[in-house]
């Protein structure tokens, strides 16, 4: 089945730096790509997707990048604000299409 | 975006009692609906995908007499912790997808379950 692995694990930044936080997944056949934010003790918020038909997906200081070629997808976030901190899970949608299998998770830190 | 309400967010309970958590699609029909686990700083582990009126698909190594799931409506999921033990103490987290959705899912609050 789909297998998604993510690093790093854990970040930390200084806020106004860039974080960037990779992901590869297994099934070549794979078209939907979500990242979610995850704040302490409350549920995942999409905060942006990426579809394969698209290299790369902006919005406002977050953007997706994806090369179906290598199979990876990556999170950009520009100019890093305290309220940035959270866990980051990648997803991708299985072989079947049919439900999201997520990375690990980063723990994204931003200092002021 | 669509609204996804779970319920309880807490419960307690004693080994060996049973626990009932609620999945309820507010403003979509969820076609089909899923049910995470989630340790402490640890990923979102899918545990089953349900489709409303079939039998729910289990992932690997989950239980399917332990956790009963049933998606007896296209609003409405169930996911019922059988003769739970500590080892059963987890947050569990709820998600949906809608009809002309692609993948998008939208969570609930998750219940945080704590088997003394």
């Amino acid at each position: 089945g789909e297998n998604v692995e993510q690093h790093p694990s854990t970040l930390s930044v200084q806020e106004g730096d860039s974080a960037v936080i990779k992901c590869t997944y297994s099934d070549s056949a794979s078209n939907y790509f979500p990242w979610y934010k995850q704040e302490l003790g409350k549920r995942p918020q999409l905060i942006i997707d990426i579809r394969s038909n698209v290299g790369e997906k902006k919005d406002q200081r977050i953007a997706v990048t994806l090369n179906k070629t290598a199979k990876h997808f990556s999170l950009h976030i520009t100019e890093t604000q305290p309220e940035d901190s959270a866990v980051y899970f990648c997803a991708a949608l299985n072989q079947a299409g049919t439900a999201l299998i997520f990375g690990k998770g980063t723990t994204l830190s931003v200092s002021s | 975006g669509a609204v996804v309400s779970q319920h309880p967010s807490r419960v307690i309970c004693k080994s060996g009692t049973s626990v009932k958590i609620e999945c309820r699609s507010l403003d979509f029909q969820a076609t089909t609906m899923f049910w995470y686990r989630q340790f402490p700083k640890k990923s979102l582990m899918l545990m089953a995908t349900s489709n409303e009126g079939s039998k729910a698909t289990y992932e690997q190594g989950v239980e399917k007499d332990k956790f009963l799931i049933n998606h007896a409506s296209l609003t409405l999921s169930t996911l019922t912790v059988t003769s739970a033990h500590p080892e059963d103490s987890s947050f569990y987290i709820c998600s949906a997808s809608g009809t002309g959705t692609t993948g998008e899912l939208f969570f609930g609050e998750g219940s945080r379950l704590t088997v003394l």
